[in-house]
């Protein structure tokens, strides 16, 4: 019974490259949900996915991100052009239809430098 | 989408003591409400939830009161011991299914 899996754990990118986060959600749960948590601060809503679409990008900046949760596949949440401001856990979550209960991941560990 | 609020940010007590963190939610419409616990360098993990029909509930050390009319819901830790020790996020729900959580409390629990 694999949980919210999240790979890779630890990242590390110089400053203008990209980076891919990615994320397999609880089996059977349709609804993804991305997360960024900067050190000793608090989880911040990044982004909220159903299969093949967005349904909330309300907390992610609008350029150089972007997240999709395709049909087949992991959920991917891309930063282009990193900056080191953009280090930080990334953290994915999933839950089911009914929205109950939501499942984190280990985390995705980005180090700019 | 939903402001939540949680106090203290910090917080210290003796072991053996209570603890006790709150959080204040706007959407009036939000029905369930987790709390998650995050060791260091780990994920959140639920520790306990509540939902809006019940105004209280109880799982050994740990319990949740809801006040929907305030709209505000407390966590709290009884016999506090340094296990306990962790940085602890309520959440609520906005519009049924998107998550916001509040800004954290670090708990530590003194020997």
């Amino acid at each position: 019974n694999a949980g919210v899996m999240q790979n890779p754990r630890h990242l590390v990118r110089r400053r203008g490259q990209e980076a891919r986060l990615r994320c397999s959600p609880v089996k059977g749960h349709s609804h993804v949900y991305w997360y960024r948590q900067l050190p000793e601060e608090g989880l911040k809503f990044m982004v909220y996915l159903q299969k093949e679409n967005i349904i909330d990008e309300s907390g992610m900046p609008k350029e150089r991100f972007s997240a999709e949760f395709p049909k087949e596949g992991p959920s991917i949440l891309r930063i282009q052009q990193v900056v080191r401001g953009d280090s930080a856990a990334y953290f994915c979550a999933s839950t089911d239809s009914s929205g109950n209960t939501i499942y984190f991941g280990e985390g995705s560990w980005l180090t700019v430098v | 989408g939903e402001n939540v609020e949680q106090h203290p940010s910090t917080l210290s007590v003796q072991e053996g003591d209570s603890a006790v963190i709150k959080c204040t939610y706007s959407d009036s419409a939000s029905n369930y409400f987790p709390w998650y616990k995050q060791e260091l360098g780990k994920r959140p993990q639920l520790i306990i939830d509540i939902r809006s029909n019940v105004g209280e509930k109880k799982d050994q050390r740990i319990a949740v009161t809801l006040n929907k009319t305030a709209k505000h819901f407390s966590l709290h830790i009884t016999e506090t011991q340094p296990e306990d020790s962790a940085v602890y996020f309520c959440a609520a729900p906005y519009t049924g299914n998107q998550f916001y959580f509040g800004t954290g409390t670090s708990l530590t629990v003194i020997p």
